[in-house]
């Protein structure tokens, strides 16, 4: 069964300093896909980045990378120059590709609450 | 923004009775997802669907049912409301796996008194 965990529950990082937020996953399947979410105070889910399984290179999206660690199971989530409406919770999600008995599931970790101080 | 709508947005019900939430989109996407959100537990599937009439439980799916009769529409059934199942839910859609594109809903925040 697939499985995405976030140690961190709260992180705080200075305005216009990087931050890594980490996520770690369990999988057994080769064909994947994890994902970066937003979601402030306002309640809507915001997508931020996608990393394949397959994929050489790690994804970037603006001040958002991903760094993708297939041995170690790692996927977190870098802001350089953090913002202050940066503040927000951050999800890492994962999802299998269908073929297995999965068909796409995707499963959420618990959350990082990030605060970005001034 | 993707064509995808959650009604009703906010209700309030009586334990005991049976509520439905719909989830609609305008994409025509074969995958669609029904989360419930709690402090401390981030989002929690309840149930999937992969086509129309094709779907799975998720991690917390006990007390809930759903539906998918066409494309369009993923319905979520609370046969009989406990206060336990007092939550915001969300609704997703994605066209392909494992894919990059996954719309969520705006939440339905659900109050069992």
């Amino acid at each position: 069964a697939q499985k995405i965990t976030q140690t961190q529950p709260g992180m705080f990082v200075q305005e216009k300093e990087a931050v890594t937020l980490d996520c770690t996953y369990d999988t057994s399947d080769q064909s994947y896909g994890l994902f970066w979410y937003k979601q402030p105070s306002s309640g809507e889910m915001i997508f931020l980045i996608y990393q394949g399984s397959y994929d050489e290179q790690n994804a970037t999206e603006g001040r958002y990378s991903l760094n993708f660690q297939k041995a170690r199971k790692s996927a977190n989530l870098v802001i350089s120059a953090s913002q202050l409406g940066d503040s927000a919770m951050y999800f890492c999600a994962m999802r299998e590709a269908a073929g297995g008995t999965s068909y796409g599931k995707l499963t959420f970790g618990q959350g990082t609450i990030l605060t970005v101080h001034p | 923004d993707a064509g995808i709508t959650q009604s009703p947005r906010h209700k309030v019900t009586e334990t005991g009775t049976p509520v439905t939430l719909r989830c609609h989109q305008t994409e025509n996407h074969r995958y669609m997802y029904w989360y419930r959100q709690d402090p401390g537990h981030g989002l929690r599937l309840i149930h999937y669907s992969y086509g129309v009439k094709d779907t799975d439980k998720g991690e917390v799916s006990d007390g809930y049912s759903v539906s998918r009769s066409k494309t369009e529409d993923f319905l979520l059934t609370l046969e009989s409301a406990t206060s336990s199942q007092t939550s915001v839910y969300f609704c997703a859609i994605s066209e392909s796996v494992p894919g990059n594109t996954i719309y969520f809903g705006e939440g339905s925040w659900l109050t069992v008194v």
